[in-house]
Order: structure tokens, then C-alpha cells, then sequence
């Protein structure tokens, strides 16, 4: 089944402790990105990598960090993690050539930091 | 840049009713991508439909369908026959379609429509 896997779906933290985000794709896709959905604010785009090695920031990059050593994974980092990235993560993948396709996306983590 | 305006925070249907929820986008872009997604209480997002600026046809996908203004700079999704299933958040989404646009294939998405299907 074709599908985008993030574990952990629910993570409570406290302020300052390393956390990593794993998403995993079994598409072949190229592209995978990284969005946080707030309320009000819809979901904005934190990272993304066009293949393996090549990654860049989305629109709300402060304090994530991203890498894509093999295709299939797109692991999102939070070296120091604070109250304001309390939010809902979505990771979503799609082929980079095929724009007329819908975007894949996993089941999402909420993330609170206490 | 590109922006999705969702100006319906919250949207109330009888159950068998159809609902159209409105969706309006702004690009320089001249070729682009118009996505429907739903999201259940649950969390997932689950796509739903799609439109691309070229299609002559207005996309329909069961009882979905997107309603296509392109010189109005709309794409309203119309629910036909609701059902309680169907309430939901809606959200709207686009891309640009043109291959070597920066960015690569991000979404731009909309803040949201809140539908609850009601007996």
C-alpha cells in the first residue's frame, strides 16, 4: 500500500530536549516536505528536499532541521524545541516531475512542549 | 508568492443538502495546480479532488466537484448530497504546475473551512 509513515502521532516534551520526527515514503517520490498546521493559519511549509542531499527552507524554518541521506526517509529535528512549535506536523511526499498529482501525507504528530 | 483565501471559517449543512465551500487564489503563475483536501477529526488530510489551470473541464470526482472560475480566481468545492461523514475540515491548496519554478512542488494551502453536516 502506498502510503507515508511519521511515527511518533502524538509526543509531549519539555522545552529544550532533542526530539526527532521520523516520515518515511515507499513512492519512489523525489520531493518530501515538512508542514506545521496551526489554527487560523492553515499549513505552512517548513522544509523540503527535492532528492536525496538536497533540502531547503520552506516559509516558517526557525528552529527545524531536516535531512534526507536516503530517498524514502525526511526525519524533521528539533535540536531545542520551545512552546511555540506546539502544533500539528504533517510530512507529505509527491513526484517532483508530476505537479499534476496530489501530494501524499502522513497520518501527522501533535507535538506539545511544555 | 502565491496566496488561497478560505473565507468561511465554519459552514453548517442539513444532511442530503449540497454545500459549496468557497475557495479563492491569487498567482503569477500562468500554470497551476487547484487541490481539495478534507481532514476528519482524526487528523489525516485525504485528498479529494483536483484542477489544473489548462483543464477545460471543471474537475468531479463522486459527489465532489470543483467549481472553476479561472478569471474570477476561483475554485469552490461543491459537496452534493452531504452526508455526516462529511463534516470535516476543508482545506484548499495550490501549486504551481511550471517545472523549473523554484520551490519545487510546494502547497500553498488556505486556512480552512470548518463543515458540519447536521440531521
Amino acid at each position: 500500500e502506498a502510503q507515508v509513515t511519521q511515527n511518533p502521532r502524538y509526543l509531549i516534551t519539555v522545552t529544550g530536549k532533542k526530539l526527532t520526527v521520523t516520515c518515511s515514503q515507499n513512492m519512489n517520490h523525489e520531493y518530501m516536505s515538512w508542514y506545521r498546521q496551526d489554527p487560523g493559519l492553515g499549513l505552512r511549509q517548513i522544509y523540503y528536499s527535492m532528492n536525496v542531499e538536497v533540502t531547503d527552507k520552506g516559509d516558517v524554518p526557525e528552529g527545524y532541521k531536516v535531512s534526507r541521506k536516503e530517498k524514502r526517509n525526511f526525519p524533521l529535528i528539533l535540536e531545542s524545541p520551545s512552546p511555540n512549535q506546539t502544533s500539528l506536523y504533517f510530512c507529505a511526499s509527491s513526484f517532483l516531475a508530476d505537479r499534476n498529482t496530489e501530494a501524499f501525507f502522513g497520518q501527522g504528530t501533535r507535538l506539545t512542549v511544555v | 508568492a502565491q496566496k488561497i483565501t478560505q473565507t468561511q471559517p465554519g459552514m453548517f449543512v442539513q444532511e442530503k443538502e449540497a454545500v459549496t465551500l468557497d475557495c479563492t487564489y491569487d498567482t503569477s503563475d500562468q500554470s497551476y495546480g487547484l487541490f481539495w483536501y478534507k481532514q476528519p477529526s482524526s487528523g489525516e488530510m485525504i485528498f479529494l479532488i483536483y484542477q489544473g489551470s489548462y483543464d477545460e473541464q471543471n474537475a468531479t470526482e463522486g459527489r465532489y466537484s470543483l467549481n472553476f472560475q479561472k478569471a474570477r480566481k476561483s475554485a469552490n468545492l461543491v459537496i452534493s448530497a452531504s452526508q455526516l461523514g462529511d463534516s470535516a475540515m476543508y482545506f484548499c491548496a495550490m501549486r504551481s504546475t511550471f517545472i523549473l519554478t523554484g520551490g519545487g512542488n510546494k502547497l500553498t494551502f488556505g486556512t480552512g473551512t470548518q463543515l458540519k453536516v447536521e440531521l
